[in-house]
């Protein structure tokens, strides 16, 4: 079976540090993979999607970047942090578009 | 960008009723995934109904789609305690899937 794993679930980062969340799926190849961001009470805006390594698409320009170095690995990172990054980001999987989208448990990030 | 808008943003019933949550969407679909989240967790799937496809039964779960109006509906029939959370909606336009804003359900009991 697939499973997805987030890290950190939690942190606490002053404004002006660096970002890195990880994520990483198991049990399966090549598959389809996103980066969410959910401010508090909010619905989930999509920051990148990747259908391969090395493909990263951007939704919303910002202080954010992804990478995608191995077929079943993302990593969401920021150089510079600002309150506005502040939020849950959740990590997710597919096998392809239109099938059911999987979640990690999420990481919360707050920005101080 | 936003494709799905969920209606109404919240809803309170009591225990028993039944729950309506409206989606609608601005492009083309191949298929349309309701979710539900508990407060602080990651999405679970509920439901996944095709774009050739009018209406989809999974337990106390109907759901509808009408592609004509770019639309769905999901209906939680008698509620319980345990399914207050948020719904969302989510469509594929391409590679995407992009979620709505959910609606938040709450369960008076």
């Amino acid at each position: 079976s697939q499973t997805i794993h987030q890290w950190p679930a939690t942190l606490v980062q002053p404004v002006g540090s660096p970002l890195s969340l990880e994520c990483t799926v198991e049990g399966t190849s090549n598959p389809n993979l996103y980066w969410y961001r959910q401010a508090a009470g909010r619905g989930l805006q999509l920051l990148f999607y990747s259908v391969g390594i090395g493909q990263i698409s951007s939704e919303v320009p910002q202080n954010l970047s992804a990478s995608r170095p191995q077929d079943r690995q993302f990593i969401l990172s920021s150089k510079k942090l600002l309150l506005s990054d502040s939020g849950f980001y959740l990590c997710a999987w597919t096998f392809t578009s239109g099938n059911t989208i999987y979640f990690g448990e999420g990481s919360w990030l707050t920005v101080v | 960008s936003q494709q799905g808008e969920e209606d109404p943003q919240a809803l309170s019933i009591q225990e028993g009723e039944n729950a309506t949550m409206n989606c609608s969407y601005k492009t083309s679909i191949n298929n349309l995934q309701w979710y539900r989240q508990n407060s602080g967790r990651g999405l679970v799937h509920l439901i996944l109904i095709r774009s050739n496809e009018r209406e989809k039964h999974s337990g106390r779960l109907r759901v509808t789609l009408d592609t004509s109006k770019k639309s769905s509906s999901l209906l939680i029939t008698a509620s319980r305690a345990a399914d207050t959370a948020s719904y969302f909606c989510a469509t594929d336009p391409g590679d995407k899937i992009i979620f709505g804003k959910g609606t938040r359900l709450h369960i008076l009991p």
